[in-house]
């Protein structure tokens, strides 16, 4: 199975602050992968596909890069709102594995 | 509106049998795959199953195989997980996804239903 590794597992940041957060599979996905953000007590919201795309409805502020075995999402001026978990997943091949998770919390 | 609706989560002995339904509208329902992930409570998310959308192709996570049955009845716009042989571990809130047209993501995503699993 393609592991997932995201870490820090917990971010400070300010309101302003440029964010990026790393994750890492363990073999080559190419492109195969997405992020999603989740707030306590909310189902996940897709953000990026396909490693770099935005997705329908997502600020701008949200972007994506990376290929092969090394990704990460980036958020250009961190938000009140945007304080919550963020996760990757692969879909390149079964099981479509989430990393663990990183919080983005209020330094 | 797109919108999907879990519901058949409850609390469950050990053992025991659990049938979920996910109720989906405002899109072509049998145009997509479909999955469940679920969520331990303060853990991170599992991808539990895959579903075509005619329904002729399924996946499971090994932690379910050979216990749980995902089907779908595009008929009814309805997708379903049958939990048999429930553990303690399967304690969790499930989630039902739409599949993205390339299958990159899961787009949209119920409110989640949760299943408790006393032993």
């Amino acid at each position: 199975d393609i592991q997932l590794t995201q870490s820090p597992s917990f971010l400070s940041a300010s309101v302003g602050d440029r964010v990026t957060i790393p994750c890492r599979a363990s073999q080559g996905i190419s492109s195969y992968l997405a992020w999603y953000q989740q707030k306590p007590g909310r189902a996940p919201k897709l953000l990026i596909y396909a490693a770099s795309t935005l997705q329908s409805g997502v600020p701008s502020r949200f972007s994506g890069g990376g290929s092969g075995t090394e990704f990460t999402l980036t958020i250009s001026s961190l938000q009140p709102e945007d304080f919550a978990t963020y996760y990757c997943q692969q879909l390149n091949s079964y099981p479509f594995t989430f990393g663990p998770g990183t919080k983005v919390d209020i330094k | 509106e797109v919108q999907l609706l879990e519901s058949g989560g409850g609390l469950v002995q050990s053992g025991g049998s659990l049938r979920l339904s996910c109720a989906a509208s405002g899109f072509t329902f049998s145009s997509y795959g479909m999955s469940w992930v679920r969520q331990a409570p303060g853990k991170g998310l599992e991808g539990v199953s895959l579903i075509s959308g005619s329904g002729g192709s399924t996946y499971y996570a090994d932690s379910v195989k050979g216990r749980f049955t995902i089907s779908r009845d595009n008929s009814k716009n309805t997708l379903y997980l049958q939990m048999n042989g429930l553990r303690a571990e399967d304690t969790a809130v499930y989630f039902c996804a739409k599949r993205l047209p390339t299958s990159n993501g899961l787009d949209v995503w119920g409110q989640g239903t949760t299943v408790t699993v006393s032993s």
